[in-house]
Order: C-alpha cells, then structure tokens, then sequence
C-alpha cells in the first residue's frame, strides 16, 4: 500500500533555530513529491516541486531535497512568520492521472 | 487576480439535509479536485474531474455527489447518507491530471458542521 508519513508531528523552535521536517514515502511509481504550506482556517499553499533523487529547490528559508526514500524540508534560520503547517504529498503513477496522496503533516511553531 | 473561490466559508448542516459547496477557479485549468481534511489526517480525496462533463471517484466518495458543466466551476453535494460529514473541504485545480510536474493549487476550503 502507497503510504506518506511526516515525522515530527509537531515542531517547536525558537526563531533562528535552523532544522528539518521529514517525508518518507512508500509508493510504486513516484511521479513527483510536493511540499505544501498550511495555515490554520487556509487551503495548502504550493512550495515545492522535486521529480528525482538529488533534486533540490530552495525557496527563501526553505530547501527542499529528494532521495529515493523521503524528502527533506529544511528550515534555516526560521522567523515566526514561518510557523504553520507543512504538508507533503507524492504523485503516483495511476490510471486516474494527477492524484496526489498526503502525508500528515508537521505543524511547526517558531517562537522569538 | 487568478484563484480558486469556494463559498461559504462556513455552512451547518441539519440532518437529512443535503448541502452544495461552491468552487469557482479563473485559473483556467482542466482538471479540478475535492477533498476532506480531517484532525490528524491527511487530504483524503474524494472526487476528482479532468475535464468538463467527466468526473470519477476518490478514496471517499460515498455520500458525495459532484457535477461539472462549466470548466470554471466544480460544486460537491454532501447528501444525507454521508453520515459524518464535519471536516473541512479544500477544493484544488491543476493545469491537467497528464503532466507529471504541474502542483494542484487549492482554494480556502468550506468548514461543513452538523447543526
């Protein structure tokens, strides 16, 4: 069975505390994983596309990398305005198309 | 500004009541979808179009109706049999459901709760 899992589930940093949030995936057929920002009461806000291991994006604070297992967001130096949560989701290969399955998420706090 | 609009924002429900949850895009994109949000669980699918006229089901649809006569505009229907219907329902579209690369970008969401 195709599953996403996001580890930690909660996050609390103080602002300048750089670390990472974790997406392991067990899916046949990757086809893409994207990493999405979530604000409470918000839809998901797009952040990232990566198609294959070694891919790397960076977007401000964020990086996000790729293995052939999980994928990494990388969080440096986070503001308070960083603070929500973060989802990912992995695109598999289906006879349906673009379906994407979602992880959890890691909801993260930064405080001053 | 091109988006994705749902409305309302917020909607009750009494039991035995069926209820439309609006979603209108400008972004000009093919393919539309519907999920579920609930605590401590991922976006769960339940219905998805890729073109106008034609929808299929997700993970979750029963209970659930959708229609798509416009390409702008793809509204869910929670019936009556869908016996929990609390959670909080995002609407996404994307350029096509073929292309591998292209993100789903979602609007607001709806919060449905049963009165």
């Amino acid at each position: 069975e195709d599953q996403v899992t996001q580890s930690p589930e909660a996050l609390r940093l103080q602002e300048g505390e750089s670390s990472s949030l974790n997406c392991s995936y067990t899916v046949s057929g990757l086809r893409g994983l994207f990493w999405y920002r979530q604000d409470p009461g918000k839809g998901p806000e797009f952040l990232f596309t990566l198609y294959s291991a070694g891919e790397e994006k960076e977007k401000e604070r964020l990086k996000a990398t790729l293995t052939k297992k999980e994928s990494f967001l990388h969080i440096t130096a986070p503001k308070p305005e960083d603070s929500a949560t973060y989802l990912c989701a992995v695109r598999i290969f289906t006879g349906g198309g673009n379906k994407l399955t979602f992880g959890t998420g890691t909801q993260l706090k930064v405080e001053l | 500004d091109g988006g994705i609009t749902q409305s309302p924002k917020y909607l009750f429900r009494k039991e035995g009541q069926n209820v439309t949850l609006s979603c209108e895009q400008n972004l000009n994109h093919d393919a539309m979808y519907w999920y579920r949000q609930d605590p401590g669980q991922g976006l769960r699918l339940i219905y998805y179009s890729q073109i106008v006229n034609d929808f299929q089901k997700g993970d979750i649809a029963e209970g659930y109706s959708v229609s798509r006569e416009k390409k702008e505009s793809f509204p869910l229907t929670v019936t009556s049999a869908q016996k929990n219907p609390t959670a909080f329902y995002l609407c996404a579209s994307s350029i096509g459901t073929g292309i591998s690369n292209q993100p789903q970008h979602f609007g607001d969401g709806t919060r449905l709760s049963i009165l």
